[in-house]
């Protein structure tokens, strides 16, 4: 059973432009949350997506947008891109908006804006 | 403004012994703590959660306790083995208000030696 899978795993983009970042969900999951973490530091709640709607969103700007098709899977999108959005793009599912029993994590999407 | 802490410092210890890791918060009520594993370029992997409402929580070598009143959590790995190198991650889930989101510590990075 495939967990949650994330692409690209690395992309160079240049300040200014966009990218958009791909997510599914593990099987059996319909709510996904996007973190960007930067080097040395932990994961920062970017926002979630459950029902194909934003839930609940984290404390960055209108640039990061995102969007949940009818399958579950996710994208974020990232327009006007700065050097201070080089960083490690995490995708988490989950089942229900509210898991006790905790995340799945893809393994990333490594942004780096030059 | 809500914050947490965990050792910022590495944690070298010997093989066979117990590794021991603090997590501190202030201004937040979770309603569950989590802890995570993470390796180098890799997602962070779910390894326990402890409710508001638990005391303790083990699951094989992986102890955690939560104190509410101290706003502490500790995360204690007994006959630590090199394998269990690796960044630990601290998280807490808010309650009611909070659907989903998970705020993150900085992590504490563990080295075994054999």
């Amino acid at each position: 059973d495939a967990g949650v899978t994330q692409s690209p795993t690395h992309l160079i983009k240049t300040r200014g432009q966009q990218v958009t970042l791909r997510c599914s969900p593990k099987s059996g999951h319909d709510t996904v949350s996007w973190y960007q973490q930067a080097l040395g530091q932990g994961p920062q709640f970017i926002f979630q997506y459950y029902e194909e709607e934003e839930r609940q969103r984290g404390n960055f700007p209108d640039r990061f947008s995102g969007h949940q098709f009818p399958n579950y899977s996710s994208e974020l999108n990232v327009n006007a891109l700065l050097l201070g959005d080089s960083a490690l793009y995490l995708c988490a599912s989950q089942s229900g908006q509210r898991s006790r029993y905790g995340y799945t994590f893809g393994s990333g999407t490594r942004l780096t804006v030059v | 403004s809500q914050k947490i802490e965990q050792n910022s410092e590495a944690l070298n210890i010997q093989e066979g012994k117990t590794a021991t890791l603090t997590c501190n918060y202030t201004n937040y009520s979770p309603a569950y703590l989590q802890w995570y594993r993470q390796d180098p370029g890799r997602g962070p992997v779910f390894l326990l959660l402890i409710r508001e409402n638990e005391k303790e929580k083990r699951k094989e070598r992986l102890k955690v306790t939560f104190d509410t009143t101290l706003k502490q959590s500790l995360f204690h790995i007994t006959a630590s083995q090199p394998a269990d190198s690796a960044t630990y991650l601290c998280a807490l889930q808010g309650g009611s208000s909070n659907t989903g989101k998970l705020i993150f510590g900085q992590g504490t990075t563990l080295q075994v030696k054999p």
